[in-house]
This record gives C-alpha cells, structure tokens and sequence, in this order.
C-alpha cells in the first residue's frame, strides 16, 4: 500500500522567510497530493492539492510542486507570518472513480517567530 | 465546521471497557472515514465507507469495528479498550467530485 514520508518533523523561521516542506510517496499510481494545515486545538483543513497531471500550483503566499518521476512534492509558504504557525500534513492518494482514501504523513510542526 | 459533528468531544475510559465514538455529517457525502491521530506519527487510517454498504479496512483495524447505520452516521467501537489506544480520532467525509476532505473536530480518548 502507499506510504508518504515527510520533512522536517520541525521547522522554525523567522517572519518573513520562506519555508518549504517536502513529501514523498512510494505508490506510483498515486495521483492527488493534498495539504492539510492544524492549528493547535483545531481540526485539520484541506489548504491546497494538486493533481499529477499538474506540476506545480499556487495560491497566494502558498505554492505545491510535484516531481512524478521523483514520487515527491513540496509546500512552499512565503512571505511567512506567525499565523502560519501550525502543524501542516502531507497526504496521497489514487482517485478512481470517484473513490479517495488518504495516507498522511507524520506531519510538521512550523513555527514563524516574530 | 458543524457539517461533520463528533460525541463525544473528551472520554477518558477504563482498560477492557467497550466505548463507541459517534460521528454524523449534514454534508451528503457518501465517502466516511475514521483516523487516529498520534504525536509523531500523523493520521492513520482505521476504517473507511465509500457507501452505507462498504466497509473497508485502513492501515490499522485491529481492535476497532465500525457501524455506517445511514449515509449520515459512522461509528467507530473500541470493543475491549486498551491504553495504547489513547488518541485523538478524527471523523472526516469526503464528496466524489471534489476530492478534499471535511474532518470533524476530534474526540479526545484516554484509556486508563
């Protein structure tokens, strides 16, 4: 079955930089990579996804990229605020007919000093 | 995100007891899933239903069943909780189309 890795399990920036996240899965056929952000306390909310038909997709100061080929991709935060500050989880999956089940990975915990 | 409502929010249990963790959605989708979450370790995958009539195993089963007695309701049953499985456990429904998953907001297990 598919398993994702991902790094680092902690990250630490200042405001400001940039912060980058990486993940990668080892079931070729894998063909949806979603992030998932966790506020302390709070559930876990769908912040971007991309597909393997796509290689890289952005969404203001977030971006994901996918190397297929690799079997890993990446979230990438810019122009980070502490608000960012969160747990952020990787995930993959083969959709199929309309069917998704999601394998995470352990999770990272960033935190953006002021 | 009241569309996806886990009870109860905080259960501490004894070992060997039988507990069932509740989860009902508004959302109408047909996709219900189960996970656990653990420090350092993620969201694993206990139990998934693609419809009321699907049931399906995830990455870690033992020692839980589940129950879709509708579209709208999923169950998770500890039938003789231990305290390995203290955890946070996440409900989360899915729509065919859109991919993303809606999770609820957690229960709180402790097994004493």
């Amino acid at each position: 079955g598919e398993n994702v890795e991902q790094h680092p399990s902690t990250l630490s920036v200042q405001e400001g930089d940039s912060a980058v996240i990486k993940c990668t899965y080892s079931d070729s056929a894998s063909n949806y990579f979603p992030w998932y952000k966790q506020e302390l306390g709070k559930r876990p909310q769908l912040i971007i996804d991309i597909r393997s038909n796509v290689g890289e997709k952005k969404d203001q100061r977030i971006a994901v990229t996918l190397n297929k080929t690799a079997k890993h991709f990446s979230l990438h935060i810019t122009e980070t605020q502490p608000e960012d500050s969160a747990v952020y989880f990787c995930a993959a999956s083969l959709i199929s007919g309309g069917y998704n089940k999601l394998i995470f990975g352990a999770g990272t915990r960033l935190a953006v000093h002021p | 995100d009241a569309d996806v409502t886990q009870t109860p929010r905080n259960r501490i249990t004894k070992t060997g007891k039988r507990i069932m963790l509740e989860c009902s959605q508004t959302k109408g989708h047909d996709r219900m899933y189960w996970y656990r979450q653990d420090p350092g370790l993620g969201l694993r995958l206990i139990y998934y239903s693609f419809d009321v009539k699907d049931i399906n195993k995830g990455e870690i089963s033992d020692g839980y069943s589940v129950s879709r007695q509708a579209q709208a309701k999923f169950s998770l049953s500890l039938e003789s909780a231990i305290p390995n499985q203290t955890a946070l456990y996440f409900c989360a429904t899915s729509d065919p189309t859109a991919y993303g998953y809606t999770f609820g907001s957690g229960t709180r297990l402790t097994v004493v």
